[in-house]
């Protein structure tokens, strides 16, 4: 009964390439959140999907930055034209529903632009 | 921005009870009180959550008080393992993105041997 699984666990990209991260959500959950947590900071809300649906991307940064659930495959959030400031951990959550209690969090990926 | 406040860090014995507190005195009738916690460099992992009532499980206990604006994260026999940073959360149980979890900046619990 597997958790959330994120890959990779570590990404090192040179600035300006582009970043892929992927979550595979707990069997059964069908609502994906993504957060980032830049270095001694708290974790930060950046986007809510359903499967083939963005619901809330209120966290999102503007450019560069796109998020996707497809109907089949794990969700990915994509990095474009990484900068320096993109280095972050970055966690994906799972829940089973809205209003369930039981988000799941993933191990994160931690993203490295150097 | 989140909507409680916590104590920056904490330290307790091993052993001892850790009782962590938090207030939410602007929380809505329909908002819960949900905690989860960090430890390092890892997701965060849930903890307890409640509305009204005292709540406990094999992890914790959740009390709140009568009018709701502020609760106590009590974990009964603090071990070296549950070092780690703690965040208390109000959040609707439905609906947009004020159901998201907003996260603020916790409580650092250090359990010295």
């Amino acid at each position: 009964n597997a958790g959330v699984m994120q890959n990779p666990r570590h990404l090192v990209r040179r600035r300006g390439q582009e970043a892929r991260l992927r979550c595979s959500p707990m069997k059964g959950h069908s609502h994906v959140y993504w957060y980032r947590q830049l270095p001694e900071e708290g974790l930060k809300f950046m986007v809510y999907l359903q499967k083939e649906n963005i619901i809330d991307e209120s966290g999102m940064p503007k450019e560069r930055f796109s998020a996707e659930f497809p109907k089949e495959g794990p969700s990915i959030l994509r990095i474009q034209q990484v900068v320096r400031g993109d280095s972050a951990a970055y966690f994906c959550a799972s829940s089973h529903s809205r209003g369930n209690y039981g988000y799941t969090f993933g191990s994160g990926t931690r993203l490295t632009v150097v | 921005d989140a909507k409680t406040t916590q104590p920056t860090s904490m330290d307790c014995a091993e052993g001892r009870a850790a009782n962590l507190p938090c207030n939410h005195s602007t929380i809505s009738g329909n908002e819960y009180v949900y905690w989860y916690r960090q430890i390092h460099s890892q997701g965060p992992q849930y903890i307890i959550h409640g509305l009204k009532n005292n709540e406990t499980n094999e992890m914790a206990s959740l009390i709140i008080t009568e009018d709701r604006k502020s609760s106590t994260l009590i974990l009964p026999h603090a071990t070296l393992r549950d070092t780690a940073v703690y965040y208390c959360i109000v959040r609707v149980e439905h609906g947009g993105s004020q159901g998201n979890l907003i996260f603020g900046k916790g409580t650092k619990l250090s359990v010295k041997p």
